[in-house]
């Protein structure tokens, strides 16, 4: 069962365009979504992170958009860079002690000059 | 200094062999994970450990056993490998509350011919 839905699968973006990443969630009992991203090689690395309680987060060029009631959440990257190619997963996870992470399908970002 | 290490990164076998990949973590994290990326980059969480006790055990064949000697280390032995356990193993650790960040391993990629 797939908990958490990710697209695109991939996404080719001009250098100073903004990149978009959607994702859905179905338990509600969600109430932690980062986003985690990943380097050829390297393992997965958390970018921003955000709780229900606020609809957006900010980092940079960096911004999470947080629809409660749609049970949807979103990555926006400002300005994009070659650099930012890589992959972008988003996840969920309930607050706890034996808290595990779900992750989406992943979306391998390309970012062209 | 690398905040998760794994070794080895690449481990090449053939079917039915059995082998080890070791974990050492060194942020002081009491809850470790391994998780299994497939060829198509898909996360999947196979078991995770809370102060030595193994506390998710997902569905995964009793091939694969882990073992914490203590909560720095977390170890993955997999007993007579097959094809289909060929992907990248990574281990990660966090402060064992959900909603903290996962801290990744650069990943065993295993290759069972």
């Amino acid at each position: 069962q797939q908990q958490v839905k990710q697209s695109p699968q991939s996404l080719i973006v001009q250098k100073g365009g903004i990149s978009i990443i959607n994702c859905a969630y179905e338990n509600t009992a969600f109430d932690y979504f980062p986003w985690y991203q990943q380097f050829p090689g390297k393992g997965p690395a958390l970018l921003i992170a955000i709780r229900p309680d606020v609809s957006e987060k900010k980092e940079g060029r960096f911004t999470i958009s947080f629809n409660k009631s749609a049970k949807q959440f979103s990555l926006h990257i400002m300005d994009s860079q070659p650099g930012d190619s890589a992959t972008y997963f988003c996840a969920a996870s309930i607050t706890g002690t034996a808290s595990k992470l779900t992750f989406g399908t992943g979306t391998r970002l390309q970012v062209t000059l | 200094d690398t905040a998760v290490s794994q070794t080895p990164k690449y481990l090449v076998t053939q079917m039915g062999n059995d082998k080890s990949i070791k974990c050492e973590q060194n942020l002081g994290h009491d809850t470790m994970y391994w998780y299994k990326q497939d060829s198509k980059k898909f996360l999947k969480i196979m078991f995770s450990y809370n102060n030595k006790e193994l506390i998710i055990n997902e569905t995964v064949p009793n091939r694969f056993s882990p073992k914490s000697p203590d909560k720095a280390h977390l170890n993955l032995h997999i007993n007579s490998l097959e094809l289909g356990d060929s992907a990248v193993y990574f281990c990660a650790s966090t402060t064992g509350q959900g909603g903290s960040p996962l801290h990744f391993g650069n990943g065993t990629r295993l290759t069972v011919t």
